[in-house]
């Protein structure tokens, strides 16, 4: 069965930065784009970033544009989400799902806490 | 930015009742609608896209109905793991969600 499981969420300082880590399991993970979504506190929900199955095609929602990037290593099943300039509203959970715009398979989730 | 609104935010439903759950959209998404599931704790899962087909294992009392703007899910016969948070989003451009709307158990 699909399974993603994501990690390295954490308590960190405006300003600083955080890798996110989501491991995948259960399908062929070279064959389907990936993306974050992330879940602020007692609040809806918003598409950070996707990326194609290659990795040659990236995009971001304006709000993270040119402070997160996200990559993947196929050989390794892995999805990432390097964050820096970390701000109190990117205080969230964050979610790795399988595909873009239309998520079929969600993981559970790692909070990230930004304050100081 | 297409901006998805749900209502009501919260519903209280009778196990075995009709649940009908409302979204719209600030303009028209044709028919990239989809609905998700979410309980406390868990990511949410995918119940219907292209607003009305349900997704892998859903269980038939789901059912999704609506285009352009108008959108809506019902569930036929509230079971007990039914009651959750549920979300339209729209992926007809850049993705956006509603607000959610809590069943809740009446």
């Amino acid at each position: 069965q699909v399974q993603l499981v994501e990690s390295g969420g954490g308590l960190v300082k405006p300003g600083g930065s955080l890798r996110l880590s989501c491991v995948a399991s259960g399908f062929t993970f070279s064959d389907y784009y990936m993306s974050w979504i992330r879940q602020a506190p007692g609040k809806g929900l918003e598409w950070v970033s996707y990326i194609s199955n290659s990795g040659s095609s990236i995009y971001y929602a304006d709000s993270v544009k040119g402070r997160f990037t996200i990559s993947r290593d196929n050989a390794k099943n892995s999805l990432y989400l390097q964050m820096n300039s970390l701000r109190a509203e990117d205080t969230a959970v964050y979610y790795c799902a399988r595909k873009q715009w239309l998520a079929d398979y969600w993981g559970q989730g790692t909070l990230v806490t930004v304050s100081s | 930015e297409i901006v998805m609104t749900q209502s009501p935010a919260t519903l209280s439903v009778s196990p075995g009742e009709r649940a009908t759950l409302s979204c719209r959209a600030s303009q028209s998404v044709s028919s990239n609608l989809a609905w998700y599931q979410q309980k406390p704790g868990q990511g949410p899962r995918l119940l219907i896209y292209g607003a009305s087909t349900r997704a892998t294992g859903i269980p038939a009392r789901f059912s999704g109905s609506g285009s352009g703007t108008e959108f809506t899910l019902t569930i036929s016969s509230l079971q007990s793991e039914d009651f959750a948070v549920y979300y339209c989003q729209q992926y007809n451009n850049w993705p956006s969600f509603g607000q959610g709307t809590k069943l809740e158990i009446k």
